[in-house]
């Protein structure tokens, strides 16, 4: 599996602040970059997926990619208290189009 | 749609014992299902690959004939965990590709996962 690497955390935020998580891959190859949230002791779930390069915005989720800087973000706005839980990125290996790597996740903790 | 089950959800067995997980795509067809395993405070890690009416594809490090898969039909894949030993104790999580055309490109959804402990 190609790295993938995310801050661990855990990152703190007040009630209606925007958090900001980061990643960054090393096969330049790859196309496909997902965001999954995960709740303890639950199974990840999609929360964003992004193929081209900019911005893409769902509800208060933004996720960013450069592929040039082989980086992808996701902006939580106006967190809440039920945002508290470990994000995940996953990147889409460039010579396989099926399997996911993982970053370890990052852990937001959304203070009320 | 794109939901996938996990069977059992939580269990707890003897050290030498096997121990079976079911994987269910419940409204789509699967060609290909993943094995995930997660340590605490870890992240997924892939087991194996799992690719409908043939052998399963096993990452570097993972022993195959410890960790058999199954994968008999579209909608069904199975871990079996054999001799378990505490070492094995973790959450295994299962996803399963659909092709759904909504613009998610053959995406992973993912199932509820399995705690195992071994005793």
């Amino acid at each position: 599996q190609k790295e993938v690497e995310q801050n661990s955390g855990p990152l703190s935020v007040p009630e209606g602040a925007i958090a900001s998580l980061n990643c960054t891959y090393s096969d330049r190859g790859s196309q496909s970059f997902f965001w999954y949230r995960q709740y303890s002791g639950k199974s990840p779930e999609l929360i964003m997926f992004i193929y081209s390069n900019g911005d893409k915005e769902d509800g208060r989720f933004t996720a960013q990619l450069n592929k040039a800087s082989q980086y992808v973000s996701l902006l939580i706005r106006d967190s809440q208290p039920s945002d508290s839980a470990t994000y995940l990125c996953a990147v889409k290996e460039g010579s396989n189009d099926y399997k996911l790597s993982f970053g370890a996740g990052t852990t937001v903790t959304v203070r009320a | 749609g794109a939901v996938v089950s996990q069977h059992p959800s939580r269990v707890i067995c003897k050290s030498g014992t096997s121990v079976k997980i079911e994987c269910r795509s419940l409204d789509f067809q699967a060609t290909t299902m993943f094995w995930y395993r997660q340590f605490p405070k870890q992240s997924l890690m892939l087991m194996a690959t799992s690719n409908e009416g043939s052998k399963a594809t096993y990452e570097q490090g993972v022993e195959k004939d410890k960790f058999l898969i199954n994968h008999a039909s579209l909608t069904l894949s199975t871990l079996t965990v054999t001799s378990a030993h505490p070492e094995d104790s973790s959450f295994y999580i299962c996803s399963a590709r659909a092709n759904l055309g909504r613009g998610l490109r053959n995406e992973q959804f993912f199932g509820p996962g399995t705690r195992l402990t071994v005793l």
